[in-house]
Parts: C-alpha cells; sequence; structure tokens
C-alpha cells in the first residue's frame, strides 16, 4: 500500500532562514506526490505538485519541493521564512488509479512550521 | 476555497443523535470527498463520490453514510452521533473533466463538529 511519511512534528525556524519540511513516501509504481498548507481554522490548500518531470518543483508563495527518487523524499522547501508561513503542512500521495480517473490521496500526519520574528 | 461550501461551520449535538453535514461545490468536479481531520492522524478518508448516486467506502466509513443526488451536493450523515465522531470534516473536490486522474484535490473550509 502506498504511504507518506512525515518524520517531524513540528518545525522552528526563524525568519528569514530557509525552512524544509520533510516527507518521506513508498509507492508501487510512479509516485504522484502532493504537498498542501493548513492556515488556523482553514481547509487546506494546493501548494505543489510532482507528475514527472524536473526533479525541483515550483509551487505557490514561494516554495518548492525536491523530489529524490533514490531517497523516497519529496521535501518541501523555502529560501527564506515568513512569519506568516506559520502553518500545518501535509505530504500526500497518490493511492491508486480507479477506472474514470478518480484518485485517492493518502496523507501524512502533518509538520506544524512555526516561524519566529 | 475554490468554490465550496460547507454547513454548517460549527455544530454541538449529543450522543445517539442523528446528524448531516452538506458540501455544496460550483465548480462542477466530478469527484467529492469526506474526510474527518484529528491531531496525529492527518486527514483519513470517510467516503467517496465519483459521479451522481456513486459512492464508495473510504478507510474510516463506520457509523457513515453519503449520498449525492446531484453533482454539485455531497451529504454525510452521522446515523446514530457517537463521541468519537467529534472531528473536523473537510469535504473535498476534483476532476472537473472526465479523464483527470492526476489533479489535485481542493478542500472547502471545513466543519467542526462536538458529540457531547
Amino acid at each position: 500500500a502506498q504511504s507518506v511519511a512525515q518524520p517531524e512534528d513540528q518545525v522552528n525556524v526563524a525568519e528569514g532562514n530557509p525552512l524544509t519540511v520533510k516527507c518521506t513516501y513508498s509507492v508501487s509504481g510512479n509516485p504522484y506526490l502532493f504537498w498542501y498548507v493548513q492556515y488556523p481554522n482553514r481547509g487546506l490548500q494546493f501548494l505543489l505538485k510532482y507528475i514527472t518531470g524536473d526533479n525541483l518543483v515550483k509551487g505557490s508563495y514561494g516554495f518548492e519541493a525536491e523530489f529524490n527518487k533514490s531517497q523516497t523524499s519529496f521535501h518541501l522547501k523555502k529560501p527564506s521564512a515568513l512569519v506568516s508561513d506559520s502553518a500545518l503542512y501535509f505530504c500526500a500521495v497518490r493511492d491508486k488509479l480507479f477506472s474514470g480517473g478518480y484518485n485517492k490521496l493518502i496523507f501524512g500526519a502533518g509538520t506544524r512550521l512555526a516561524v519566529h520574528p | 476555497d475554490a468554490g465550496i461550501t460547507q454547513s454548517p461551520r460549527h455544530k454541538v449535538t449529543e450522543t445517539g443523535t442523528p446528524v448531516t453535514l452538506r458540501c455544496h461545490q460550483t465548480e462542477n468536479h466530478r469527484y467529492m470527498y469526506w474526510y474527518r481531520q484529528d491531531p496525529g492522524h492527518g486527514l483519513r478518508l470517510i467516503h467517496y463520490s465519483y459521479g451522481v448516486k456513486d459512492t464508495d467506502k473510504g478507510e474510516v466509513s463506520d457509523g457513515y453514510s453519503v449520498s449525492r443526488s446531484k453533482t454539485e451536493d455531497f451529504l454525510l450523515t452521522l446515523e446514530s452521533a457517537t463521541s468519537s465522531q467529534t472531528s473536523v470534516y473537510f469535504c473535498a473536490i476534483s476532476g472537473r473533466e472526465t479523464g483527470e486522474s492526476y489533479n489535485e484535490q481542493f478542500f472547502g473550509p471545513g466543519t467542526r463538529l462536538t458529540v457531547l
């Protein structure tokens, strides 16, 4: 079965420093990977996805993610953190493709990012 | 939130009562999903729909039922609410066009349900 793991419950970083939120995956076949962000009392917002192609994927709000097949990782990164980036971040992998194009996502437990002034 | 609304946004109910949550979309997406979010578990899929009147179970479907009588509405019913169903419930949609197999899901704002 497909799965994702987010090994850190919380990541703390100072404003202006680079940030990394880690995600590792386990899939059979080609991985389809996603990152979402959740701000307090809000639904999840899509940040970026990896389907195929370049290993460095650029997304919303200045975030990017690096796909590493040999390490089965898909870490989320940002060169310079902002206090407003403080939120809960979820990594997800597509479980399997059903007939008709439906896709089921498996989510990690989430990592809380705290950016300090 | 991508044209998705959920109602109610907050609800407090008592054990044993039926509860229905509504998800409404204006995006004409084919697929709709109900998740619950609990600390330490991320999001877990309850039920999903791949078309009008076409639904199936997710990984935590016990105690829940769903219905989809038209494209834009997906209802989640707790037949007899229990305290273990206290959670935040999210609706999501995907797949505006038939055949899109890897596009992302868009989420509603959530419903916070408390079962006393």
